[in-house]
């Protein structure tokens, strides 16, 4: 079974905090991957896409990659209140190369960005 | 840009009536669009993935006699529940992916659909 771990939270961070966020995979074949913010009844937006080991950064988000342990996260820093949502880890564990792009979404964690 | 919209927003049917989502990406052409459904606090579930001017593939355990989709353009998918009860009541939602692009998915607004 295929899958993607996310701690459900609720993680709770003071205003202007680094907010960090943790993912785990279990395809070690998995190529890309994605974080997605979902509001509140709303439908996902996408945040960052990261493809190698390291870091990728996008203003106040940082997506860090390393893929020998199978672990994605996600830091947000001066975290705000309008941060707080859910943020959905999603990875695509189709075959290198493939036509599969299918991508498997974690549970999500419910961050809480408190004034 | 990629920007997906859906159609309608929220619909509210009696049981065993038939609802038909229109799913379109509004400013670029794609090849694959991906339908789920997320029922309340919890996580997205992948009902299937359409490729335009093909069959739908659905995921195990979706009844593709009940939800049929159809992909006849590279800007529009449609999903139809047919004889709809309240299990299905539930918040759908599809993603799309460019031509030629990476593994990306872009979202919808989400149809909110409750059955009475």
């Amino acid at each position: 079974q295929k899958e993607v771990e996310q701690n459900s939270g609720p993680l709770s961070v003071p205003e202007g905090a680094i907010a960090s966020l943790n993912c785990t995979y279990s395809d070690r074949g998995s190529q890309s991957f994605f974080w997605y913010r979902q509001y509140s009844g709303k439908s996902p937006e996408l945040i960052m896409s990261i493809y190698s080991n390291g870091d990728k950064e996008d203003g106040r988000f940082t997506a860090q990659l390393n893929k020998a342990s199978q672990y994605v996260s996600l830091l947000i820093r001066d975290s705000q209140p309008s941060d707080s949502a859910t943020y959905l880890c999603a990875v695509n564990m189709g075959k290198s190369g493939g036509s599969n792009y299918k991508l498997t979404f974690g549970k999500g964690t419910l961050l809480t960005v408190n004034p | 840009g990629a920007v997906v919209s859906q159609h309608p927003s929220r619909v509210i049917c009696k049981s065993g009536t038939s609802v038909k989502i229109e799913c379109r990406s509004l400013d670029f052409q794609a090849t694959t669009m991906f339908w789920y459904r997320q029922f309340p606090k919890q996580s997205l579930m992948l009902m299937a993935t359409s490729n335009e001017g093909s069959k739908a593939t659905y995921e195990q355990g979706v009844e593709k006699d009940k939800f049929l989709i159809n992909h006849a353009s590279l800007t529009l998918s449609t999903l139809t529940v047919t004889s709809a009860h309240p299990e299905d009541s539930s918040f759908y939602i599809c993603s799309a992916r460019g031509v030629g692009a990476t593994d990306t998915q872009y979202f919808g607004p989400g149809t909110r659909l409750t059955v009475l």
